[in-house]
């Protein structure tokens, strides 16, 4: 299995630009999340989606849009880029155990700079 | 809200040290409290969880306690390598009614801890 899988890696966008973030994982996880982390700060939830055509918002949601037209795939969209959306953005992914608070599978992360 | 606070870091330690790092909450209700780990370059990864008051979460020399009277869960290893230089958060999410969770976590700072040899 690859797990979770990001792209691009590294991205620099111009103010106004929009941009797609690409995530997907291969463990046929229902909740899948996006966070963004600011430097020496926390992780903070963007949106989530607990299953396919199913999407919600978290902490953060302003500037950002998602959709989730299969399992595999949850991409961010970002539109109008501004440079405080500059941040380092994970994806990830979770199996539903009734009664369980299980674990969240991380992306390697897509380091994105607005300027 | 929910949050999660964090002892301020970075940390840095000789190699055999013994490791603490202080995490606190405020939640309204009995959360899930995790300790994630991020290496260098990579995203992060679960290291330890408990799921209610006075269980212990243990994971490669790793443990914490979720202490509700303190609402607190301190992350502690009584003997560091330099395979353990990395960032760690502390993080909680809740369950809503009924008992279902939608797995939305709140993470604290993170603490970056360097240990030398």
């Amino acid at each position: 299995n690859a797990g979770v899988t990001q792209t691009p890696k590294f991205r620099i966008l111009k103010i106004g630009q929009s941009m797609t973030l690409q995530c997907t994982q291969d463990m046929n996880h229902n909740y899948m999340y996006w966070y963004r982390q600011d430097p020496g700060m926390g992780l903070k939830l963007i949106y989530y989606s607990v299953g396919a055509g199913i999407t919600d918002k978290g902490e953060v949601p302003n500037g950002y849009n998602v959709s989730r037209s299969t399992t595999e795939d949850f991409p961010l969209r970002l539109e109008l880029a501004a440079p405080s959306q500059t941040s380092v953005y994970f994806c990830a992914s979770r199996e539903v155990l009734a009664g369980a608070d299980s674990e969240q599978f991380f992306g390697p992360g897509t380091r994105l700079t607005v300027l | 809200g929910n949050s999660v606070t964090q002892m301020e870091g970075p940390v840095t330690l000789s190699e055999e040290a013994f490791l603490t790092i202080n995490c606190t909450y405020t939640a309204t209700g009995y959360p899930s409290l995790f300790w994630y780990v991020q290496y260098p370059g990579e995203g992060l990864q679960l290291l330890l969880k408990a799921t209610k008051a006075d269980d212990k979460g243990s994971n490669k020399g790793f443990e914490a306690t979720y202490r509700k009277e303190t609402t607190s869960f301190h992350l502690e290893k009584g003997s560091v390598q330099v395979s353990d230089s990395a960032v760690y958060f502390c993080a909680l999410s809740m369950r809503g009614a009924g008992g279902t969770s939608y797995g939305k976590l709140t993470f604290g700072q993170g603490t970056i801890l360097t240990v030398h040899p």
